[in-house]
């Protein structure tokens, strides 16, 4: 299996949006709901922001939003704000039990 | 709310095995539904799964490390456990684990840095 395909950066100056995107094949991303988004400061472990596409857990800020369109999952980070600058990474179900991930983005609030 | 800790040596040989065990608070492995799991990352680069094990003893392994892995759990102890054979540097990174209540990894440990070196 293949880790899903992010960009390696994003940017956006506080208060704007800024989308991320996580692309796979009909074998992960596009087979399945089951993709997941997590947010990573430095030094910290990751933390669950989105699942099932466009779920939130409970305390996650409703600025994050996700959707799929075919092989490709967004994340959506809306009235952008300095503690969002972080690492960025995708997870997919792959089928037969296994996942994957993506390789990371790392959002600056400029 | 759950809490995970992971334990186990900073500093393995070349060639060894690595051990590592995820102790769980704040409820039972065997008591839930739960999936539990093992996630890495080298130093400065992004995530890679491990594997799952449910409390069962059923596990499931990443295919590019399924010939080195084994994830056991000892439910006695609310506690599962990695090891990972035949180590080279690339697998110098932090090691987490995790739950994972469906598709998705919910709770977190701090995760443990392990270091492959002679």
């Amino acid at each position: 299996q293949s880790a899903l395909t992010q960009p390696p950066s994003a940017s956006g100056s506080p208060g704007q949006s800024v989308t991320i995107s996580c692309t796979g094949s009909s074998s992960d991303v596009g087979g399945y709901d089951y993709v997941s988004w997590y947010q990573q400061h430095p030094g910290k472990a990751p933390k669950l922001i989105i699942y099932e596409v466009g779920k939130r857990p409970s305390g996650v800020p409703d600025r994050f939003s996700g959707s799929k369109s075919g092989n490709t999952a967004s994340l959506t980070v809306s009235g952008l704000q300095a503690e969002d600058e972080a690492d960025y990474y995708c997870s997919s179900y792959a089928g037969s039990k296994n996942r994957v991930f993506g390789g990371g983005t790392k959002l600056t609030v400029l | 709310q759950l809490q995970l800790q992971e334990s186990g040596p900073g500093l393995v040989k070349p060639s060894e095995t690595l051990s590592l065990t995820c102790t769980v608070s704040g409820g039972s492995i065997s008591g839930s539904s739960y999936y539990w799991g093992w996630i890495r990352q080298p130093p400065g680069k992004g995530l890679e799964w491990i594997g799952n094990i449910y409390y069962s003893g059923d596990s499931y392994y990443n295919p590019s490390l399924k010939s080195r892995v084994t994830i056991s759990v000892d439910t006695s102890k609310n506690q599962f456990s990695l090891k990972l054979s035949s180590v080279t540097a690339t697998d110098t990174a932090v090691y987490y684990c995790a739950t994972l209540p469906a598709a998705h990894f919910d709770f977190w440990g701090q995760g443990t840095l392990v270091s492959v070196s002679s």
